[in-house]
């Protein structure tokens, strides 16, 4: 079973619409989860960390399941901006050795 | 806003030669790490350093590869004798250590490596 795995898609949707985002994974003595998005040939950027009790900034909105060992991502009123590869990220057990989900493609249509 | 930054931003070389790519972490920050990703793949780890040694390390991260921190600045990834599959894209993050218990990784812009 793969560290961390994601749908890759992609994601078509109209801008205003509400898309969610699964991954999933392994090791259950992860501490440790993120969202970053990455556009076309450039760096991660950090979008949110994902907390236990669930957090959301803006029009993003993270959650947690350690029991099902997955974590989501929502994005509500989905803007042209929003297109982009969301990657999900997990540290190794407890440590500072983090794992790359292969990234879930979205793009918003006008 | 500050930002971690890499130079060169692209390096072409050939096989069996020794590279040394560049990173100036965020200041304040107390983590650092290499990553790297082929084309078309996913973001791969490689080491993560840490008051002044090695914390972590993948299998990707063999006797080929050494980080060095030699000022209080700078931070490099060399790799002693390239082979083709190590022409990829090498990003440099930085991160502190949150009251969380989290390390929020700021990238820098990366630099492609291209073997030959």
């Amino acid at each position: 079973r793969k560290e961390v795995e994601q749908d890759p898609g992609p994601f078509n949707v109209p801008e205003g619409a509400t898309v969610a985002f699964n991954c999933t994974y392994s090791n259950s003595a992860s501490q440790s989860f993120f969202w970053y998005r990455q556009d076309c040939r450039k760096e991660p950027k950090l979008l949110m960390s994902v907390y236990s009790s669930g957090n959301e900034d803006g029009r993003f909105t993270a959650q947690l399941n350690r029991a099902s060992q997955y974590i989501s991502l929502l994005i509500r009123d989905s803007k042209l901006s929003d297109s982009a590869t969301y990657l999900c990220v997990v540290n190794m057990n407890t440590g500072n050795q983090f794992y790359f989900g292969t990234g879930t493609s979205l793009t918003v249509i006008p | 806003e500050p930002e971690v930054t890499q130079t060169p931003s692209h390096q072409v070389t050939q096989m069996g030669q020794e590279v040394i790519l560049r990173c100036v972490p965020i200041s304040n920050h107390l983590y650092f790490y290499w990553y790297r990703q082929i084309l078309g793949q996913k973001v791969e780890f490689l080491v993560s350093f840490y008051n002044n040694e090695i914390s972590e390390k993948s299998e990707i991260f063999d006797d080929q590869f050494s980080v060095e921190r030699p000022d209080g600045s700078n931070f490099t990834l060399k790799i002693r004798s390239t082979k083709l599959e190590d022409s990829a894209m090498y990003f440099c993050a930085s991160s502190t250590l949150g009251l969380a218990g989290d390390y929020e990784q700021y990238f820098g812009p990366g630099t492609r490596l291209t073997v030959t």
